[in-house]
């Protein structure tokens, strides 16, 4: 039972357009997310994350959008650069629980072409 | 943000055998976890290690297959025992402070099991 699904794999987009990454999730009891991106040999970077109280979160050129009813996100890149190249994972949290367990997506690999 | 890194990078090991991976955290750190990221999958996590205590296991993780050791707030180490091919996969450690926003990811450890 997948809780965070990331249904594309792969996603390409040319330098200076928008990138836009969805995930979707089915637990209700999830009140945090975030999105992680990881190069190839290296452990995921956190990129950045939102509360289920809010519906935006901006950080220079990169957005997150939640969906609370949908129970939906995305994460926009605006404009996309080559070194934006990576695979993004979302995740999900409930911070009622008892530790900090992240739950992942499979990931998507975006690839900004020049 | 703190700097993980874990021993070995990679591994090719013989089915039948253990290997034990090191993760070294250059700070103190609250919480300490070990993932699993098989080919093609997304992470998930194994367990969270509790300093002085015995580590606390996911759904479909046991001690005897995955023993885990904190003996410090910056150490940990994560044993995989009498390894099969199935376990072939990356292993990552992470941390957290205070703060579920802010876990951060070792390099990994690629392991290939024969």
């Amino acid at each position: 039972d997948q809780q965070v699904k990331q249904n594309s794999p792969s996603l390409s987009v040319q330098e200076g357009r928008i990138s836009i990454l969805n995930c979707d999730y089915t637990n209700s009891m999830f009140d945090y997310f975030l999105w992680y991106k990881k190069y190839p040999a290296e452990g995921p970077t956190f990129l950045i994350s939102i509360s289920s109280i809010k519906d935006k979160n901006e950080d220079g050129r990169f957005t997150v959008f939640l969906n609370k009813s949908a129970k939906h996100l995305s994460l926009h890149i605006v404009p996309s650069q080559p070194g934006d190249s990576a695979v993004y994972f979302c995740a999900a949290i409930y911070s009622g629980g008892s530790n900090y367990k992240l739950t992942f997506g499979k990931g998507t690999l975006l690839t900004v072409n020049p | 943000s703190a700097v993980i890194s874990q021993k070995p990078s990679r591994d090719i090991c013989q089915r039948g055998t253990s290997l034990t991976i090191q993760c070294q955290v250059d700070s103190q750190v609250t919480m300490m976890f070990w993932y699993r990221q098989q080919p093609g999958q997304s992470l998930t996590l194994i367990a969270t290690a509790n300093q002085g205590s015995e580590a606390t296991y996911e759904s479909g993780f046991v001690i005897d297959k995955f023993p885990i050791s904190r003996p410090n707030l910056t150490f940990s180490t994560l044993t995989v025992s009498n390894m099969s091919p199935e376990d072939s996969s990356i292993y990552l450690c992470s941390v957290a402070q205070s703060s579920y926003n802010e876990q951060f990811f070792g390099p990994g450890t690629r392991l290939t099991v024969l």
